[in-house]
């Protein structure tokens, strides 16, 4: 079945340094990708998403790229900022599905110190 | 932005009492859905609901669990008995069409905590 998985967390960074987080899937066809965040005590809310191959999502200076060829969407931002601090889900959609059925990754944990 | 709302924040409850989280999702969104994520693990799809009946649900969703739609703002997820395994944080989302891709909202989420 399908499947996301994240790099291993939590990752810790100084302010204004390079972020990536790794997702690679696995799942027939051409899922629709996103990347989730969770600040402290509210839910999920849609960072970005791709929705076909070599496209690229982007908002609030993350990024990340659909690549098919090795089945992996990371998050990037060149700068992060304190208030980056949350935890970041990958999650796919399955090409063949409607109703928004996502499969989630672990989380990663972002903590970012001044 | 407009948001989901769940209720309660925090749930405790006896094993094998019933349950019932309420969500109200954003007014105008056709779909309707709930996830859980046990501590330390994956977020999990439980169900999707849809013009007042299930249009999906996971092979956790089983006779214990159930949804209901009650009047035209509530989305319900009821557990008749609960297990010690049922603790979780469940959260509630809604999107307006349902299709591929489209964003989900989701609320902040009910912590249960079965004893």
């Amino acid at each position: 079945g399908d499947s996301v998985t994240q790099m291993e967390g939590p990752v810790t960074l100084s302010e204004e340094a390079f972020l990536t987080i790794n997702c690679t899937y696995t799942a027939t066809g051409y899922p629709s990708l996103f990347w989730y965040v969770q600040y402290p005590g509210e839910g999920l809310q849609l960072l970005l998403k791709a929705t076909k191959a070599d496209d690229k999502g982007s908002n609030k200076g993350f990024e990340a790229t659909y690549r098919k060829e090795t089945t992996s969407f990371h998050l990037e931002k060149g700068s992060v900022q304190v208030s980056d601090s949350a935890v970041y889900f990958c999650a796919l959609e399955p090409q063949e599905t409607s109703g928004s059925r996502l499969t989630f990754g672990e989380g990663t944990q972002l903590t970012v110190n001044p | 932005e407009p948001e989901v709302t769940q209720t309660p924040s925090h749930q405790v409850t006896q094993m094998g009492q019933e349950v019932i989280l309420r969500c109200v999702p954003i007014s105008n969104h056709l779909y309707f859905y709930w996830y859980r994520q046990i501590l330390g693990q994956k977020v999990e799809f439980l169900v999707s609901f849809y013009n007042n009946e299930i249009s999906e649900k996971s092979e956790i969703f089983d006779d214990q669990f159930s949804v209901e739609r009650p009047d035209g703002s509530n989305f319900t997820l009821k557990i008749r008995s609960t297990k010690l395994e049922d603790s979780a944080m469940y959260f509630c989302a809604s999107s307006e069409w349902g299709v591929v891709g489209e964003k989900l909202f989701f609320g902040s989420g009910t912590q249960l905590s079965v004893l």
